[in-house]
């Protein structure tokens, strides 16, 4: 199993521009999450999804759009990209049991200038 | 709201020393509670968990940590520190009740020869 995979490892933007990062997981988990980390902050939910066709927003919601049309696939989108959305973007998923491990990808280092 | 708080920022042992890292969440029931490590450029991994039952868990690479629910604490231990544990420790709570979950803004550890 690759586990939780996510593209592009690095992007730089421009103000205004958009884009969307890529998650995908082969474990077949219901739950998947998109955090972002700043440095200092710890990591923050953007948006999870507790199976296909059905998203909710998390902390930081703003600015950001997901969908879930199918079980592997969750894809995060920044419409108009803003310099505080310069960060370090996780994707993660778990199983359906309450007490499933979350399993994160390596990450996406985006900046926008 | 739930919180939760690693009150050091930056922690540095000598390698073969012991190691505390400390985790407090703020929470009215007893949630699930992780230890994560993040080495430079990674993504999170995780070290160990508490659902119920022994207050004291074990993990991996010799880590563990306890439980106390009369201070809201989940404080991570290691006997003796190698160099390769010079990391990033995220605490994370996860709530029974729902599908978050919610990480300390983290514990970066040096680890000096």
């Amino acid at each position: 199993n690759a586990g939780v995979t996510q593209t592009p490892k690095f992007r730089i933007l421009k103000i205004g521009q958009s884009m969307t990062l890529q998650c995908t997981q082969d474990m077949n988990h219901n739950y998947m999450y998109w955090y972002r980390q700043d440095p200092g902050m710890g990591l923050k939910l953007i948006y999870y999804s507790v199976g296909a066709g059905i998203t909710d927003k998390g902390e930081v919601p703003n600015g950001y759009n997901v969908s879930r049309s199918t079980t592997e696939d969750f894809p995060l989108r920044l419409e108009l990209a803003a310099p505080s959305q310069t960060s370090v973007y996780f994707c993660a998923s778990r199983g359906a049991v309450g007490t499933d491990t979350q399993y994160f990808g390596p990450g996406t280092r985006l900046t926008v200038l | 709201a739930q919180s939760v708080t690693q009150p050091d920022i930056h922690i540095t042992v000598s390698e073969g020393a012991s190691l505390e890292l400390r985790c407090n969440y703020s929470y009215g029931a007893t949630p699930y509670l992780f230890w994560y490590v993040q080495s430079p450029g990674q993504g999170l991994q995780l070290l160990l968990k508490y659902f119920s039952g022994d207050t004291l868990v074990q993990g991996i690479k010799g880590f563990e940590a306890e439980f106390k629910r009369s201070q809201s604490s989940f404080n991570l231990r290691k006997p003796s520190v190698h160099w390769s544990d010079a990391a990033e420790y995220f605490c994370a709570v996860g709530l029974n009740t729902g599908n978050q979950f919610y990480f300390g803004t983290g514990t970066s550890l040096t680890v000096i020869p």
